[in-house]
């Protein structure tokens, strides 16, 4: 059951855009089209942003889009603000285990 | 409003045990497949176990089985996370989510945390 892997901290000024990565294999990823992605301030739970790769739930600003090529899924948000320094998680539903998450990636707006 | 809410959560010494209770409100609870997810002080988010609508599938991640019992009442709107034989590792808030398609986890409760420690 290892994680999805994503870097472990992305930065962009305001304004920028940034994408954060997250790989895994056949057997999650790049076996179907079942990944989502997550926000998470501080001291909060985490709340959703994406699923379905592209999907973007409903109250989430048209900013924040995702894709998919091969075992890699990415989250990219475009036209990047203060309120957007947080962690980011995907996920992937897998083959051996119902669920994966990645190991998380740290936002930094400079 | 959708809502989850945990609670259960505490102080147990290791080899402890502890229960985790998730009540559902705003939504028909029988019909969401439901997860229980963890996240140790300072770390990333874990699955931990799943559960189906009808009580029938269960699934855990290998760090818990044969430990943790998950299982819901859905009369009572409420998840459980039965937690035996608890290890320092366990230390985690605990997360109730609720499944909208295949992982993807649209309502998240609060958390409840567990610290095992002696």
């Amino acid at each position: 059951q290892s994680a999805l892997t994503q870097p472990a901290s992305v930065s962009g000024s305001p304004g920028q855009s940034i994408s954060i990565s997250c790989t895994g294999t056949s057997s999650d990823v790049g076996g179907y089209d079942h990944v989502s992605w997550y926000q998470q301030h501080p001291g909060k739970a985490p709340q959703l942003l994406i699923y379905e790769v592209f999907n973007r739930f409903s109250g989430v600003p048209d900013r924040f889009s995702g894709s998919k090529s091969g075992n890699t899924a990415s989250l990219t948000i475009s036209g990047l603000q203060a309120e957007d320094e947080a962690h980011y998680y995907c996920n992937s539903y897998s083959r051996s285990t119902p669920v994966v998450f990645g190991g998380g990636t740290k936002v930094t707006v400079l | 409003e959708v809502r989850l809410v945990e609670s259960g959560g505490g102080l147990v010494q290791p080899g402890g045990s502890l229960r985790l209770s998730c009540v559902a409100s705003g939504y028909t609870f029988s019909s969401h497949w439901m997860y229980w997810v963890r996240q140790a002080p300072g770390r990333g988010l874990v699955w931990v176990s799943r559960i189906s609508t009808d009580v029938t599938k269960t699934n855990y991640a290998d760090s818990v089985n044969g430990r943790f019992t998950i299982s819901r009442d859905n009369a009572k709107s409420t998840l459980y996370l039965q937690m035996n034989n608890l290890r320092v590792d366990d230390t985690a808030v605990y997360y109730c989510t609720r499944d909208l398609t295949w992982g993807a986890m649209d309502v998240w409760g609060q958390g409840t945390t567990v610290t095992v420690s002696s």
